[in-house]
């Protein structure tokens, strides 16, 4: 159980385009989902907290109208990178948190997104 | 802003040999979890600690929060080459995960 699929796995874009990323929990209804940023052999960065139905929490020095978060559902949350420079260009990787709250419930983590601006 | 550190950043160990990380929260964490990414792939989660003090175990793996739940530590006895990746602590000091700057472990055969 506690599955989350994020898609795509890799994309490819050309600088000044935009790119929507998926982030489904499968089996389980994810009040809260996590986005992270992590560039090659770092950690995980926080970008924003996204609760369904609301407008996300974003991490200071995060631009909001850049990276656009949607939870419109229990079990769908996307990141838009818009108007994506190479500087964007790092592994994206969402994670759920299923029905309870932080304090008793381990974070269930998508596969990750690729993104390469050229 | 919150920060969680970890050390080492690296380490290179001989199998058999024992393993360990800390992490360290600069404030007062509500519980931590600990997770492993392979290379490649995305975070795992191992283990949450609650309680002050609290010391958890899963075989080679052995796992203690501190008493005043700024810090942690993952020890890993005998380690073998399936040990390899990352170790993250993730601290919640409120509603969100924050994680630790992870140590990336190998092991050489």
């Amino acid at each position: 159980g506690a599955v989350v699929s994020q898609h795509p796995s890799r994309v490819i874009c050309k600088s000044g385009t935009s790119v929507k990323i998926e982030c489904r929990s499968l089996d389980f209804q994810a009040t809260t989902m996590f986005w992270y940023r992590q560039f090659p052999k770092q950690s995980l960065m926080l970008m924003a907290t996204s609760n369904e139905g609301s407008k996300a929490t974003y991490e200071q020095g995060v631009e909001k109208d850049k990276f656009l978060i949607n939870h419109a559902s229990l079990t769908l949350s996307t990141l838009t990178v818009t108007s994506a420079h190479p500087e964007d260009s790092s592994f994206y990787i969402c994670s759920a948190l299923g029905q309870g709250n932080v304090l008793n419930s381990p974070l269930h983590f998508g596969n990750g997104t690729r993104l390469t601006v050229t | 802003g919150q920060q969680v550190m970890q050390i080492p950043q690296y380490q290179h160990v001989q199998e058999g040999e024992d393993f360990t990380t800390y992490c360290n929260s600069s404030t007062t964490l509500s519980n931590i979890q600990w997770y492993k990414q392979r290379p490649g792939g995305h975070p795992v989660f191992l283990i949450q600690l609650v309680k002050s003090g609290e010391v958890k175990k899963q075989k080679r793996l052995t796992f203690q929060f501190g008493e005043a739940k700024k810090n942690s530590s993952l020890h890993i006895t005998a380690t073998q080459t399936t040990d390899v990746g990352t170790y993250f602590c993730a601290g919640i000091p409120g509603n969100q995960f924050y994680f630790g700057t992870g140590t990336s472990l190998t092991v050489i055969p």
